[in-house]
């Protein structure tokens, strides 16, 4: 069984740039999750989607953030414009809905931002 | 609110030794999920195992083990005999435990170097 995949695994932009990252889940995952990893922290919530609806966006900040799954699928986590303090792993998970009732989330690769 | 305290924030051991990681939580859920993940030098996050709150039965694979007292709200990870390979950031993680897909909190992680 195929993995979640992310792309690009690297990126280096310089601040006030625009970047977005893609992810597709593993087939049949219906639920989707964004988390950013600062250097020496753990995975915080970014985003979260059911299917192609999003169940949680407290934590992203909307000002500069964004993100869809328009088909339910795969998902694209945009920045207009970039920070420095973007800098981070940009981690995207998939678990199944509604069977599984245990949560168990399968991590992509991730992929690694530095803003100059 | 849901928080993961892991202290330890680096632990080195020479190989052969054993190690205890630490995992502190605190939610006001009755129900939730406790997980341990690793994240080796490639950067993704790999799954260990995951204890629901109703189960304190303390878990043991090859050479893991876990410890969970409800009590003071711990959930430790053992490694035996560590090795090289174990070397990578380990995580602790929580979640609530409704039906369906909730989002992990994670702790900021400990440090395990393993030297030969």
């Amino acid at each position: 069984e195929a993995g979640v995949a992310q792309s690009p695994r690297y990126k280096i932009i310089e601040k006030r740039q625009s970047v977005a990252f893609w992810c597709n889940p593993i087939s049949g995952h219906a639920t989707l999750y964004w988390y950013q990893q600062i250097l020496g922290q753990g995975p915080k919530l970014l985003i979260q989607f059911q299917n192609n609806g999003v169940v949680d966006d407290s934590q992203l900040p909307k000002d500069r953030f964004s993100a869809e799954r328009l088909k339910g699928v795969d998902s694209t986590l945009k920045i207009q414009p970039a920070k420095l303090e973007d800098s981070a792993v940009y981690l995207c998970a998939s678990s199944l809905y509604p069977e599984d009732s245990y949560n168990e989330q399968f991590f992509g690769p991730g992929t690694r931002l530095t803003v100059l | 609110a849901q928080k993961v305290t892991q202290a330890q924030t680096e632990i080195s051991v020479v190989e052969k030794e054993d190690v205890t990681l630490d995992c502190v939580y605190e939610t006001r859920d009755t129900t939730y999920y406790l997980f341990w993940y690793k994240q080796p030098p490639s950067g993704e996050l790999v799954f260990l195992i995951r204890r629901n709150s109703f189960d304190e039965q303390n878990e043991i694979s090859g050479r893991y083990s876990w410890n969970f007292q409800k009590s003071t709200s711990s959930f430790n990870f053992t490694i035996t005999a560590s090795q090289v390979v174990d070397s990578a950031v380990y995580f602790c993680a929580l979640s609530e435990a409704e039906a369906g897909n909730t989002p992990l909190v994670f702790g900021k992680g400990t440090r395990l170097s393993v030297i030969a």
